[in-house]
């Protein structure tokens, strides 16, 4: 089975860093995505790791140890745009599993 | 980007009565679609797997029979929810991916909004 497992909810501040975890357990692991979800609207896609390290993109980075079954977002200069709910998605034989998602709320 | 739409994008129906929703994929053929349901504060949780012109594969816990999927194109997924009822109110997403390679990214549609009075 798959186990995905992320805080349910973080505070932060405009223009801080924040760190969002996810921890998972599954079998068949062919990767891990992170969404991004505002309310009421579809997830849209902010990265994906395949092997070990650090994948910077812009403002956000993800970070994959597989043999510690352990992912993080990290956001920099956080914007109040960038409240959402964060996703940690783990892919295995042939489907997406989503985790429980993270409630961002970034405050000014 | 790949685009993918869905209709209705909201729907409001009586107990017992049935509802298709429509998941497309407009610039892109879809060898799989994907079917999630999102109760509030909670995360999308896979309801099935569609392959184009096979049988959907359902996660355990989902009623194929009472959550009709067919894939009848590359470009077209329909999720038909019979017999629905108040605890069936939900926000239903497709998503479409190209390929077959599990890491190839997935494209989201903007849901499905789902009502049962």
């Amino acid at each position: 089975g798959q186990n995905i497992d992320q805080p349910t909810e973080m505070t932060a501040t405009e223009g801080a860093i924040v760190q969002i975890n996810c921890t998972y357990q599954t079998s068949g692991f062919n990767g891990l995505f992170w969404y991004q979800q505002h309310a009421g609207e579809a997830p849209t896609f902010l990265s994906y790791n395949v092997l070990d390290g650090l994948e910077e993109k812009g403002r956000f980075s993800s970070f994959l140890s597989r043999s510690k079954g352990y992912s993080y977002l990290l956001l920099k200069e956080l914007q109040m745009k960038d409240s959402a709910s964060y996703l940690c998605a783990v892919t295995g034989f042939q489907k997406l599993v989503f985790g429980t998602g993270t409630r961002l709320l970034v405050s000014p | 980007g790949a685009v993918v739409s869905q209709h209705p994008s909201w729907v409001i129906c009586k107990s017992g009565t049935s509802v298709k929703i429509e998941c497309r994929s407009l610039d892109f053929q879809a060898t799989t679609m994907f079917w999630y349901r999102q109760f509030p504060k909670q995360s999308l949780m896979l309801m099935a797997t569609s392959n184009e012109g096979s049988k959907a594969t359902y996660e355990q816990g989902v009623e194929k029979d009472k959550f009709l999927i067919n894939h009848a194109s590359l470009t077209l997924s329909t999720l038909t929810v019979t017999s629905a009822h108040p605890e069936d109110s939900s926000f239903y997403i497709c998503s479409a991916r190209v390929g077959q390679g599990v890491g190839n990214e997935q494209f989201f549609g903007p849901g499905t909004r789902l009502t049962v009075l």
